[in-house]
This record gives structure tokens, sequence and C-alpha cells, in this order.
């Protein structure tokens, strides 16, 4: 299987900061990745397909890079609405694996 | 707009059966695969398999393998996810998430169904 390593693990940040959470694979993937938020007791949002691509109505504040074997994803101008929990999604070969998910704390 | 009604929670005790359901709308239910993703409390989301309705083929993860069976009824729209002989590790939240047409990438999920398994 391939394994899916996000960090860090967790992120403090404030309003208004911009950060960036990582995704690494285990083998290359090619650009086969989706980034998705959660909030507690919610089911999972689509913000990014095909490593880079904004999913329909996703606010253009979400940005997704890489291919191969590393991924970010770049969230700016951070709002209260935006912490949450992130994970990121490998399409490249079943059993398609999550990263562990990445906490967004506000600071 | 799209829409993914899962069926409601369900309590099982250890060794029997689960059938969720999903019922889509708001789309052409025959182009786009579905996706089944279960969550365990407090831990991170598990991909479970797919089916795609325009004609039934299934793909499992292998752990899941003759215990998981997912399928459909094109008259209603709706998709099926079964899971045998439960065990306590298969509590946990269970979402249908359809992808995008003519892809794998997930884009739109159910609301969830909680099965919760104890003697």
């Amino acid at each position: 299987d391939i394994q899916m390593t996000q960090s860090p693990s967790s992120l403090s940040a404030s309003v208004g900061d911009r950060v960036t959470i990582t995704c690494r694979a285990s083998q290359g993937i090619n650009n086969y990745l989706g980034w998705f938020q959660q909030k507690p007791g919610k089911a999972p949002r689509s913000l990014i397909y095909a490593a880079s691509s904004l999913q329909s109505g996703v606010p253009s504040k979400f940005s997704g890079s890489g291919s191969g074997t590393d991924f970010t994803l770049t969230i700016t101008s951070l709002q209260p609405e935006d912490f949450a929990t992130y994970y990121c999604l490998q399409y490249k070969s079943s059993p398609y694996t999550f990263g562990q998910g990445t906490s967004l704390e506000i600071k | 707009q799209v829409q993914l009604v899962q069926s409601g929670a369900e309590v099982k005790k250890p060794g029997a059966s689960v059938k969720i359901s999903c019922k889509a709308s708001g789309y052409t239910f025959t182009t786009n695969y579905m996706h089944w993703v279960r969550q365990a409390p407090g831990q991170g989301p598990e991909w479970m398999g797919l089916i795609i309705p325009s004609g039934g083929s299934t793909t499992y993860a292998q752990k899941l393998q003759g215990r998981v069976t997912m399928t459909m009824d094109t008259s209603t729209s709706t998709v099926y996810m079964e899971l045998s002989s439960l065990r306590s590790e298969d509590t946990a939240v269970y979402y249908c998430a359809r992808a995008i047409v003519r892809s794998y990438y997930i884009d739109y999920w159910g609301q969830g169904t909680l099965v919760t398994v104890s003697s």
C-alpha cells in the first residue's frame, strides 16, 4: 500500500496568516492526489483534486501543488472557519490511502 | 444540486451484518463512480472501496475483501454498502462519496452513518 505522510500533525496559526501543509507519498503517485477539510462531527469537504485543481465552489485562498511524491496545500488569509483538520488522499492505486491529518488550530 | 442522503445510525452485535444506503440526486446517477469511506472515532478516514454505477463493477480495499459488498439500484439512484462479520473495530462513521465525472476524484460527500458494534 502507498503510505501518505502529512506534516505537521498539528499547526497553530493566527487569523490572517498563510499556512502550508505537506503530504509525502511513499512512492510516486503522479498528480493523483486530493485534499479535504473536516470539522468536528461533519463530513469531509473536498477542496482540491488532481493535486492542484480547485473543486467547484471552493475559494481561491486554497491552493495545491506538487507531483510525484511531494505535495502541498496552502491556505492564505486564514479566517476562523478555516480552522479544521486537513487530509490528503492518494488515488494512484488501490487501496486509496489518506494521510493521518493535520489539525489547524487558532493561536 | 447534488445530494447524497444516507440511511440512519445502526447498532449491531459482533458477528452481525449491516447494510447502509446512499441515495443520490441532482445528477445522472450512472455517470459518476461512488466511493465508500469510513472513519473510526478519533481517527482519520479510511477508504473502503468504490462501485461504478454504470455497470456495477467494484473495487474493494484488500483488508475488507470477503466482508464488504457494494451494490446499486439504478431505478432508485441508490448505492448500498454491506459489511458482514462485524467486530468492535468496525465501529465508525461510514460515508458515501461521489467522484467527479470520468475520474476517481471525490467531490461530494454524504452526511455519514454511524455504525456502532457492541455486545
